[in-house]
């Protein structure tokens, strides 16, 4: 069955980089995107970016180049990275994949709680 | 970016009560939206795509309906688990952008 799981630190300190990883099962990364979404805590969510089955990425330009998403297609893995973080950057990080036909959100990853400390 | 205002932010409803909530889009996003519930801790589980079409699994009290740039999602008969904060996405244009939210709790 489809699978996502996030793995990354829980604390990072300020203006350093954020590292994730995206381990998906149950479906190839040359068929299918794979998207990060992040959610501060008791907010809203905001897409960050995108990892597509050809090998392209495409950016929120709200993240300007602090962001970086590139993959391992033989292990399956997505991996997200950040620079120059904030305490704002303080949210819960998810993959996604979107349905290959209508583009919404069908599987998600259970998400990563990533704490900006000062 | 295409913009999301999602209402209410919060309600309450009673076990059976009709519930309905308003996604409005800044620009026609043509039918490219979708809906999701999430609970707390959990990630968003997607309930409506297409802005009407049902997700396979998700119980048919839940409907989505609208066109142009104002769309709704409705729960025809609110049961304990439908408890949860429901956002609306479009997916027309890049980014994909979401609404605000609405927590919808049992009265």
């Amino acid at each position: 069955q489809v699978q996502l799981k996030e793995t990354g630190p829980d604390l990072v300190q300020l203006t350093q980089t954020l590292s994730i990883t995206c381990t998906v099962s149950g479906f190839s990364l040359t068929t299918y995107n794979v998207h990060w979404v992040r959610q501060p805590p008791g907010k809203g969510l905001e897409w960050m970016g995108a990892m597509w089955n050809g090998g392209g990425t495409d950016y929120n330009s709200a993240f300007k180049s602090r962001l970086s998403i590139s993959r391992d297609t033989s292990k399956s893995q997505v991996f997200l990275k950040m620079n120059s973080l904030q305490t704002d950057d303080t949210a819960k990080y998810f993959c996604a994949r979107p349905d290959y036909y209508s583009g919404a959100f069908d599987y998600w990853g259970q998400g990563v709680m990533v704490t900006v400390s000062s | 970016d295409i913009q999301m205002t999602q209402s209410p932010a919060s309600l309450s409803a009673s076990l059976g009560e009709t519930v309905t909530i308003q996604c409005q889009a800044s620009e026609d996003i043509y039918s490219g939206l979708a809906w999701y519930q999430q609970k707390p801790g959990k990630s968003p589980q997607l309930l409506i795509y297409g802005a009407s079409s049902l997700q396979d699994g998700v119980p048919s009290r839940f409907s989505g309906s609208g066109s142009g740039t104002q769309y709704s999602l409705k729960i025809s008969s609110m049961q304990t688990e439908d408890e949860g904060v429901y956002f609306c996405q479009q997916g027309l244009k890049y980014p994909p952008t979401f609404g605000a939210g609405t927590k919808l709790e049992l009265k």
